[in-house]
């Protein structure tokens, strides 16, 4: 089964902190995707990755930063957390090109006081 | 540019009801269509997809949908709704090429089942 593994369920941070989530996954798929999830909104992508050192912006990179140094590794970076970046956070990952399904890691929750 | 409307927030049916969860599609190129559960606290799982081959798709717990060219539909159905059944579904969009997997997803139904 392919598994993709997020750092953290829940995490709390102050204002202006600079906050890191970790995804893993073991399936050396070559695609890996950072979305928001908010009540109403769906899911919306931040960034993805489509190789190491490779990444693109989604449809709201702002505040946003990610890395991706190695395969099977996709970071997100908030640079200085704010309260409007509370939310959940869901990564995943896909093989090659389009047609094929993206699995999904459980989910960070954050929270920014 | 590729999009996704889903068509009612909240379905609420009870159980041993048929199950319709509407989803309809923009793309410019010829999409491939996935519906996707997300139970509470959890991450999505994949309930089944279209990729051009056949335009009824059958998928897990009993789901399948039908891609519709002509209505840019892909509503999902389940004859007989089950308690287990209640979570939130999203219909996701992607294309094909350099579209690198990435997929578009709708607003979210939530589906809840009573007794």
């Amino acid at each position: 089964d392919v598994k993709v593994t997020q750092s953290s369920r829940y995490l709390v941070k102050r204002t202006g902190e600079k906050v890191f989530l970790e995804c893993v996954q073991d399936m050396d798929h070559e695609n890996m995707f950072w979305y928001r999830q908010d009540p109403g909104l769906g899911l919306r992508l931040i960034y993805f990755s489509y190789d190491v050192k490779m990444k693109e912006k989604g449809d709201i990179p702002e505040g946003y930063s990610v890395s991706r140094e190695k395969k099977e590794r996709f970071s997100l970076i908030l640079e200085s957390a704010s309260t409007n970046q509370t939310s959940m956070y869901l990564c995943a990952s896909s093989l090659g090109t389009g047609g094929t399904e993206a699995f999904f890691g459980q989910g960070t929750r954050l929270t920014v006081v | 540019a590729q999009s996704v409307t889903q068509l009612g927030s909240h379905v609420s049916v009870s159980e041993g009801a048929l199950v319709l969860l509407r989803c309809n599609y923009s793309s410019s190129v010829p999409p491939y269509l996935f519906w996707y559960v997300q139970y509470p606290n959890q991450g999505l799982q994949l309930l089944l997809k279209y990729t051009s081959a056949a335009t009824l798709v059958k998928g897990i717990n009993g789901f399948e949908a039908e891609f519709k060219k002509s209505e840019t539909s892909f509503h999902l159905t389940k004859p007989s709704a089950h308690m287990s059944d209640a979570a939130e579904y999203f219909c996701a969009v992607g294309g094909g090429g350099t579209s690198y997997g990435k997929l578009t997803f709708g607003q979210g139904t939530i589906l809840t089942v009573h007794p």
